[in-house]
């Protein structure tokens, strides 16, 4: 069956540019979440969306960070004028329970 | 706010040893407990998880049981397999009740 896809899964950019990675959850799933995972600070929880909307931006790291979700599926995570600190694996999961579902990761690297 | 604290790494075993990984746990109330295994090149995989107190998860020979006593939920596997070497999560739901808070990982090494 279908699982959390991610894409890219690797990508590489100069210090400055934008990145958009994108998260297709599994069908059915309301609940998208992305979290970040880095050597210096583990695993962190970055966003949540129930449906379209995300009421819970607590954990984006700062205002370059911002993500939207349509049609209650798809979902991309842009980062702007983007830092070396930036660089980290980039996780999405869905749930439909407290039970989430991660994709493999888009691996960040900021030159 | 709700935490989870597990042991450092790495940790090293020979084929057929028994594993405990610790993991303790601070939050109010009772949130659901999960271990997470991520094998080298892949994404996370939810390996058990346990929803109230005393429950136990269990999953390919693993199991954790849900302390409230100890607040702890520690890893267990009665013979490793050389296939078990992984990095292993600790996790609980967060005060929003959606958002995991995850340990920082315990990196495993099962030699033959």
């Amino acid at each position: 069956g279908a699982g959390v896809s991610q894409s890219p899964s690797n990508k590489v950019t100069e210090k400055g540019k934008d990145v958009e990675l994108r998260c297709d959850p599994i069908s059915g799933h309301t609940a998208l979440y992305w979290y970040r995972q880095s050597l210096g600070q583990g695993l962190e929880f970055l966003i949540y969306f129930q449906g379209n909307s995300a009421p819970d931006k607590s954990g984006l790291p700062s205002d370059r960070f911002s993500a939207e979700r349509t049609g209650g599926s798809v979902s991309t995570l842009t980062i702007q004028r983007t830092q070396q600190e930036d660089s980290a694996v980039y996780l999405c999961a869905s749930s439909l329970t407290n039970e989430q579902f991660f994709g493999p990761g888009t691996r960040l690297t900021v030159l | 706010g709700n935490s989870v604290t597990q042991m450092e790494g790495p940790v090293t075993l020979s084929e057929e040893a028994f594993l405990t990984i610790n993991c303790t746990y601070t939050a109010t109330g009772y949130p659901s407990l999960f271990w997470y295994v991520q094998y080298p090149g892949e994404g996370l995989q939810l390996l058990l998880k346990a929803t109230k107190a005393d429950d136990k998860g269990s999953n390919k020979g693993f199991e954790a049981t849900y302390r409230k006593e100890t607040t702890s939920f520690h890893l267990e596997k009665g013979s490793v397999q050389v296939s078990d070497s992984a990095v292993y999560f600790c996790a609980l739901l967060s005060n929003s009740g959606y958002a995991l808070n995850f340990g920082k990982g315990t990196s495993l090494l099962v030699t033959p």
